[in-house]
């Protein structure tokens, strides 16, 4: 069964514009993790934020997670049409790792 | 450094039909799993092994899928025999340690249509 879930399902933006997405879950975990996928094409790993972390910043990328909620927000500033992806969460709770539905962004040039 | 490797990027088969997925993991890395991809889905967790033993295996339909790491480095999953809602993608991952503080590291992964 998968654990996170992705709001929402699908988002289609223009060039230049940021994008949100947010991820609930159920279960208390070691860390949150976005993953990024083109279409026809395995998982690519962005960024991983700690239990005890409460922000993170990558190049364009800025996530936030808050355990009280339980959940995660992925901002993606500025977009380019090669962002164009699913986006999945995934939480790590010891050995267990679950992901969610995604969501499929999409980026208007 | 090479990324994980997975082979046959694409297979199909009839229902009832075995079929083998090859998957070789970033060197050194210790940790290896297998998810199963459903179109429109999140990846579902199989199989994860460390080294050539099997960590979680819960969510594997043991009546037909089957997986072994010999040797603690390549894997193989098998699925016998096949069925209509078998047709997925199984991705392939490797990290380093088994509660990660790393993100995985995903293979390219093998499309599955039974027909």
């Amino acid at each position: 069964s998968q654990q996170g879930e992705e709001d929402p399902q699908a988002l289609s933006i223009q060039e230049g514009e940021n994008a949100t997405m947010n991820c609930s879950y159920k279960t208390s975990i070691n860390n949150l993790q976005w993953y990024r996928q083109n279409s026809g094409r395995g998982l690519v790993h962005l960024i991983l934020i700690r239990s005890n972390e409460r922000e993170k910043h990558s190049g364009r990328l800025r996530v936030t997670l808050d355990t009280s909620k339980k959940s995660s927000s992925l901002l993606i500033t500025a977009s380019r049409a090669a962002d164009t992806a699913s986006y999945f969460c995934a939480t790590l709770n010891n050995n267990d790792m679950r992901f969610g539905a995604g969501t499929r962004l999409t980026v208007k040039p | 450094e090479a990324g994980v490797a997975q082979s046959p990027r694409y297979k199909i088969i009839e229902k009832r039909q075995s079929v083998a997925f090859w998957c070789n993991p970033i060197s050194g890395h210790a940790t290896l799993y297998w998810y199963q991809q459903i179109l429109g889905q999140g990846p579902k967790l199989l199989i994860q092994f460390q080294n050539n033993g099997v960590v979680d295996d819960s969510q594997l339909p043991k009546d037909r899928f089957s997986a072994e790491r010999l040797k603690g480095v390549d894997s193989t999953l098998k699925i016998q025999p096949a069925k209509l809602e078998d047709s997925a993608v199984y991705l392939c991952a490797s990290s380093l340690w088994t509660i990660a503080n790393y993100g995985y590291t995903f293979g390219s992964g093998t499309r599955l249509t039974v027909v």
